[in-house]
């Protein structure tokens, strides 16, 4: 059974660019997370979805990134234009429901360094 | 803001002692409380998701406790083994339709 598939797992680019992130949920799971990971903040939600729909981007950092959903087997957070304090792990995550208490599976992460 | 504290921040143990760590959080409008574990350029993989104050679980050596009422959980390894070492993370949601606050980990090195 195929995890959260994340690509690319490494992107290196320089400021000023456009970024898109990819993830591909566990089949039958309904809700997908995006977190960043950093050293000083430790593993941060971004925006979580459940049944393709935004249902938090609170912690979405500012109007740079977005998220989307378009089916139940892919999303993408894109950040545009990149900063170099955008650098970081952006791991996907995917479980079968919020409201239940699952876990949450992780992809392996995509590793973004903005220069 | 809520905050989830994990202690300590790093341990480092030899092979075969039995080690625990803590994890603190809001005692109020408890829904859930998960563990991680996450290796070294791996994802975090999931060992327990708790539920209900007095929970114990296990997995082979390492089970957890959870008590709701004063906010902490403790993760226990027993006779570790250096495939143990980790950074384990546990994870909090207040409410059922809350996010999941993560602590940021307590990290084992087990020497052989």
């Amino acid at each position: 059974d195929a995890g959260v598939i994340q690509s690319p797992r490494h992107e290196v680019t320089e400021m000023g660019q456009e970024v898109t992130l990819r993830c591909k949920p566990i089949s039958g799971h309904n809700s997908l997370f995006w977190y960043r990971q950093t050293m000083m903040r430790g593993l941060e939600l971004l925006i979580y979805f459940n049944n393709n729909v935004p249902i938090d981007d609170s912690g979405m950092p500012e109007d740079r990134f977005s998220a989307k959903m378009p089916n139940a087997s892919f999303s993408t957070l894109k950040i545009q234009p990149s900063e170099p304090r955008d650098s970081a792990v952006y791991f996907c995550a995917s479980s079968l429901r919020t409201g239940v208490r699952q876990p949450q599976h992780f992809g392996d992460g995509t590793r973004l360094s903005i220069l | 803001i809520l905050n989830v504290e994990q202690s300590p921040q790093s341990l480092h143990v030899q092979e075969g002692d039995s080690t625990n760590f803590t994890c603190s959080f809001p005692s109020s409008n408890f829904y859930a409380l998960h563990w991680y574990r996450w290796e070294t350029a791996k994802s975090p993989e999931a060992l327990f998701v708790m539920t209900l104050n007095g929970d114990e679980k296990k997995k082979g050596r390492i089970s957890a406790t959870l008590n709701t009422k004063e906010g902490y959980s403790y993760l226990y390894i027993k006779g570790s083994q250096p495939e143990d070492s980790a950074t384990y993370l546990c994870a909090f949601r207040g409410g059922s339709q809350g996010n999941l606050i993560f602590g940021k980990g307590t990290k084992l090195s087990v020497k052989p």
